[in-house]
This record gives structure tokens, sequence and C-alpha cells, in this order.
């Protein structure tokens, strides 16, 4: 089964503080995304990145960063968390099969961020 | 712009009871369909996914169905159980694209 992992369920951030979120996956799988889930608005997609090292700009890219220094490993960062950044953030990675990056994509768990 | 909408945007059955979730996409050139389930304060699980060819794929008590020239795709639940109550999320991918996300559909099954 493929497993995607992040490093906390729930965070508690002041603002301002610099947030780092983890995830991690077992597949070798080449994609991984960051989203945002928020009530009414769905997932939107922040980052992604299709190799190590290798990073696109999602839809909300704005007030985050992302590392890939590792091909099963994918960090979101907030430089300075901000209130509106309270959201539920998933991970999630997906195979690239014939150069097609559309292939399903397993999602972690969930991290739920709250921004005082 | 790709968009995808699904309907209803909530939805209270009976234990028991069959019911079926829409999802109308204008995403192009369209590469597959895929649904979710996403349990409360859980991420998404994949149940179907369906490219062109294919007009229908069953998973369990799960079957979606796939229009692709009036670009709808709607999915039904048989026999529904307590634990089929999440949100149901549509996903439509365009070739070397993004995916586009509808914002889902909350199932409520109630004994």
């Amino acid at each position: 089964d493929v497993k995607v992992t992040q490093s906390s369920r729930y965070l508690v951030k002041r603002t301002g503080e610099k947030v780092f979120l983890e995830c991690v996956q077992d597949m070798d799988h080449e994609n991984m995304f960051w989203y945002r889930q928020d009530p009414g608005l769905g997932l939107r997609l922040i980052y992604f990145s299709y190799d190590v090292k290798m990073k696109e700009k999602g839809d909300i890219p704005e007030g985050y960063s992302v590392s890939r220094e590792k091909k099963e490993r994918f960090s979101l960062i907030l430089e300075s968390a901000s209130t509106n950044q309270t959201s539920m953030y998933l991970c999630a990675s997906s195979f690239v099969r014939g150069g097609r990056a559309t292939d399903t994509q397993y999602f972690g768990p969930g991290t739920r961020l709250t921004v005082l | 712009k790709n968009q995808v909408e699904q309907s209803p945007q909530s939805l209270i059955i009976l234990e028991g009871k069959n019911c079926t979730l829409q999802c109308n996409y204008t995403v192009s050139p369209f590469s597959n369909l895929r649904w979710y389930k996403q349990d409360t304060g859980r991420g998404p699980v994949s149940l179907t996914i369906m490219t062109f060819s294919e007009n229908t794929k069953s998973n369990g008590r799960y079957t979606a169905t796939l229009d692709a020239d009036t670009k709808q795709s709607s999915l039904h639940i048989t026999a529904s159980q307590l634990s089929d109550s999440a949100s149901y999320i549509c996903v439509v991918s365009a070739y070397a694209g993004k995916s586009t996300f509808g914002d889902g559909t909350t199932l409520t099954v109630k004994p």
C-alpha cells in the first residue's frame, strides 16, 4: 500500500513564526503536491514538485515556499505565519506514467494548522 | 478556464438507501476523472479513476459513470452504510496539466 505521512496532525503557531510541514512518501513517486483545504473553497494547489530540487507554483503560492532535497520528502514552509494561513494542509504524491503527470494522487492524513 | 462543479452541495439519506452524486466539468483536453472519498479530518482516498474511453467503473458499492460528450460524471452509492458519511470529491485532469478539484458533496447517512 502507498503510504503518505505528514509530520503533524495538529499544529498551533503564533503569527510571525516560521512553520515547517513535512511530508514523506514511501512509493518512489516522482510527483509531490501541497494543498490547502478550506470550507467552501475545496482543495487548492499551493506548490508541486515533479523531481528532486524541482518545484512549480500552484494556484496560491503566495506566503509559502517548498523544499524537495530527497525524492521521498517534500516540505512546505510558511516563512512568517499569518492568521489567514489557518487551514487544513494536505500533501499528496503520484506516479508519472508515460509522461502524463495526472495519475491518481495519494493523500496524507492532513495537518490542521491554527495560527493565533 | 477549467472548472468542476459538483451537486448537490450536501445530502442526507437514510441507511440502506441509494444515492447519486453529480459532477459537471469543463476541463480540456480531458485526461481522466477521479472520485475521492474524504472522511472528516482525513485526507482524500481514491475510489475510481476513468479515462476517456471508460464510461463506468465500480468499486464495491460505488459505481462511477462518465459521459465524455456531455462532460458529466456521476457517483452512485448502493445500499448506503453509516460509514459512507463523508465528503465526495470529483477531480478532473487535463493532459500534461494540473488537476481541477470540485468543492465536494457532503453526504450524511442517518440510521
